[in-house]
């Protein structure tokens, strides 16, 4: 069955990076792109963007622009968003999914933002 | 201020039908398809709908979809107090060249 797990609860401070991985399991990890979506508490989904399946093409929303990287690895089948910048409202729950429908979801990473 | 836009609640009866709204515009739901999220208390969202009014496997077929021209709906019939949650609407929209969801649609079960 499809598995995405996501690494741990991370504590930032603001200006700083946090990079989130996502390792996936159960599927042929190369078929598929990786969506992230995030979710600041009490709030609804907001879509950061989606890397290809070739990894080759990245799709990011414009508000993240410049402050977004998104990666994969292939050999360990685990993709990476690393966001830069950090300011406190970007305290959220992120998640990663399976391609541009997020069929399969990660079970989450908190990052805070906190001075 | 999301693009698409969704009652903020909504509720019934257990066995009631209850339908939540998707309105957006030809950018976004007029010219691509719509999925639907379900996300339980505390957990990671879940996909419900995709394509419009596709169940993946393990849906109950309780849940359905349908889309019209700007607009697009979900149905729950047969409502049951499990299906308490939040639920979101989310299509490919082609102005902002991006994925947007819907503000989300809190379902109570009365």
């Amino acid at each position: 069955q499809v598995h995405l797990v996501q690494s741990g609860p991370e504590v930032k401070k603001p200006g700083a990076s946090v990079k989130v991985s996502c390792k996936a399991s159960g599927y042929t990890f190369t078929s598929y792109g990786i969506s992230w979506v995030r979710q600041a508490p009490g709030q609804g989904l907001e879509w950061m963007g989606w890397i290809s399946d070739d990894s080759v093409n990245t799709k990011n929303a414009q508000k993240f622009q410049g402050r977004i990287a998104m990666t994969t690895d292939t050999s360990t089948s685990t993709a990476y968003m690393e966001l830069r910048s950090l300011r406190s409202d970007d305290t959220a729950v992120y998640y990663c999914a399976r391609g541009s429908s997020a069929d399969y979801w990660g079970q989450g990473t908190l990052v805070t933002v906190s001075s | 201020q999301s693009v698409l836009t969704q009652p903020p609640s909504a509720s019934g009866t257990p066995g009631q039908r209850v339908t939540i709204s998707c309105s957006g515009s030809s950018s976004n739901i007029g010219s691509n398809i719509v999925n639907w999220y379900q996300q339980l208390p505390g957990t990671a969202p879940k996909l419900l709908i995709h394509t419009n009014n596709q169940r993946p496997s393990g849906v109950p077929d309780r849940f359905s979809g349908s889309k019209s021209g700007t607009s697009a709906s979900l149905a729950i019939s047969g409502l049951q107090s499990e299906d308490e949650a939040d639920y979101y609407c989310a299509v490919w929209d082609d102005s902002l060249n991006g994925q947007v969801f819907g503000g989300g649609t809190k379902l109570t079960a009365l």
